[in-house]
């Protein structure tokens, strides 16, 4: 059983962009969430999607938003990229059930010069 | 508001010592409680659920403790190798079917020779 995927692993960006993470959830797993960790700061939940919609969401601005497709795939994005951006995003699955197990992708490593 | 501590931020033990991390929680209603393990530049991976009934759990040389009146749960790691050197990360499920998950900053674990 293949594991949550993310794409693309590393990407620089520079202030004012945009940026388009992908992560692709385990076969049958519907829920998927969406992490930035920091330094010092662990892990922050940004949102969860479940069947298409967002069920949860975390404390960030409105520059950080997210979607799921059909298939369970889910994209985030983050516009106007600011220099505190640079983190880990880490994004991770869910199997059934309120004590479902999170599976975690390895994480897409954000620059942001 | 929910909160999750752990202590202590940061361990250096020698290879084949024992170690307990601990976990103190304010989450309520509570659902489960997790422990993962984070090696660098890698996602979380899971080692130990337990709910509310549950107050010890293993997985090869690590053993969880949770006891649900204190809010307080332990990890201990026994005859530690230099592979247990990682970021280990409580984290607590919030009941009330909110599915809400709130992450603790971890304690870094380094096992040296």
């Amino acid at each position: 059983k293949a594991g949550v995927t993310q794409t693309p692993r590393y990407l620089i960006k520079t202030r004012g962009q945009q940026v388009t993470l992908s992560c692709s959830p385990i076969s049958g797993h519907r829920s998927v969430s969406w992490y930035q960790q920091t330094p010092g700061q662990g892990l922050q939940f940004l949102f969860e999607y479940f069947s298409e919609t967002q069920r949860n969401k975390g404390n960030f601005p409105g520059r950080f938003s997210g979607r799921q497709f059909s298939n369970s795939r889910s994209e985030m994005n983050v516009s106007t990229l600011e220099l505190g951006d640079s983190a880990l995003y880490l994004c991770a699955s869910r199997s059934q059930g309120d004590t479902g197990e999170l599976f975690f992708g390895e994480g897409s490593r954000l620059t942001v010069l | 508001k929910n909160q999750v501590e752990q202590s202590p931020q940061s361990l250096i033990i020698l290879e084949g010592k024992n170690c307990t991390l601990q976990c103190n929680y304010t989450v309520s209603p509570f659902s489960n409680l997790r422990w993962y393990k984070q090696d660098t530049g890698r996602g979380p991976v899971s080692l130990t659920i337990m709910t509310f009934s549950e107050n010890t759990k293993s997985n090869g040389r690590y053993t969880a403790t949770l006891d649900a009146d204190t809010k307080q749960s332990s990890l201990h790691i026994t005859a530690s190798q230099l592979s247990d050197s990682a970021s280990y990360i409580c984290v607590v499920s919030e009941g009330g079917g909110g599915n809400k998950l709130t992450f603790g900053t971890g304690t870094q674990l380094k096992v040296e020779l």
